[in-house]
């Protein structure tokens, strides 16, 4: 598989479960990202990890949880998530450097929470 | 901090009419501006960019933008559009410290035949 990948690419959960989003580069980039697409509003940059570290994290709530094992690897873990959180989570990754990079996305994890 | 406004949310236009689609920003520090477009389902894919030189840039697909700084816009163009792209597309400017990019509303362009 090429580029970047996501799974699942639609969820449904409960206010009270607990999920992960996947996301895997293919790329060789050290550089991952999560986005998050609300419907009429701009993107909004989430966490920003560098070299496994985490270098960014937008003022977003704690049930929100990344995870970088590797430079190939970025979860989203989520927990007690609220209806306003329905989205489409987008994962991205580039090389690292000063904001000439182009950002390569997944095709996203539409996520619904009742 | 930057900012980045889109200009029009949606631009309905027939097949092989010419198309601009509109996108101011403000900053007060040097920026690189980029245009995104996602097709539905999709993520986004970068069409170009302007990181420096010259100030019109060709992307991929037939688009171009020029950059404009006295009047802080990244306006993009295609002389004549196809069915194909009917997308949404994303302005967005990263500043040259940091690195993040910040992205507009998005325009939804809809081409009819």
């Amino acid at each position: 598989e090429t580029g970047v990948t996501q799974t699942p690419r639609h969820l449904v959960m409960g206010m009270t479960n607990k999920k992960s989003l996947k996301c895997e580069q293919h790329l060789g980039h050290n550089a991952m990202y999560w986005y998050k697409q609300s419907a009429k509003k701009p993107l909004e940059l989430m966490f920003v990890y560098n070299f496994k570290e985490q270098t960014e994290n937008n003022s977003v709530p704690s049930r929100f949880s990344p995870e970088c094992p590797n430079s190939s690897h970025l979860f989203l873990h989520l927990h007690t998530l609220q209806p306003e959180d329905s989205a489409l989570y987008l994962c991205a990754s580039s090389h690292p450097g000063q904001g000439q990079e182009t950002q390569y996305f997944g095709p996203g994890t539409r996520l619904l929470v009742l | 901090a930057q900012s980045v406004t889109q200009l029009d949310s949606q631009v309905p236009v027939f097949e092989e009419a010419p198309v601009e689609l509109r996108c101011n920003y403000s900053s007060s520090v040097s920026v690189y501006l980029f245009w995104y477009v996602q097709y539905p389902n999709q993520g986004l894919q970068l069409l170009l960019k302007y990181l420096s030189g010259s100030t019109l840039v060709k992307g991929i697909n037939g688009f171009e933008a020029e950059f404009n700084k006295s009047q802080t816009s990244f306006h993009l163009r295609k002389p004549s559009v196809h069915i194909s792209d009917t997308a949404e597309y994303f302005c967005a400017v990263s500043d040259r410290s940091k690195g993040k990019l910040i992205f507009g509303q998005g325009t939804e362009l809809s081409v009819k035949p």
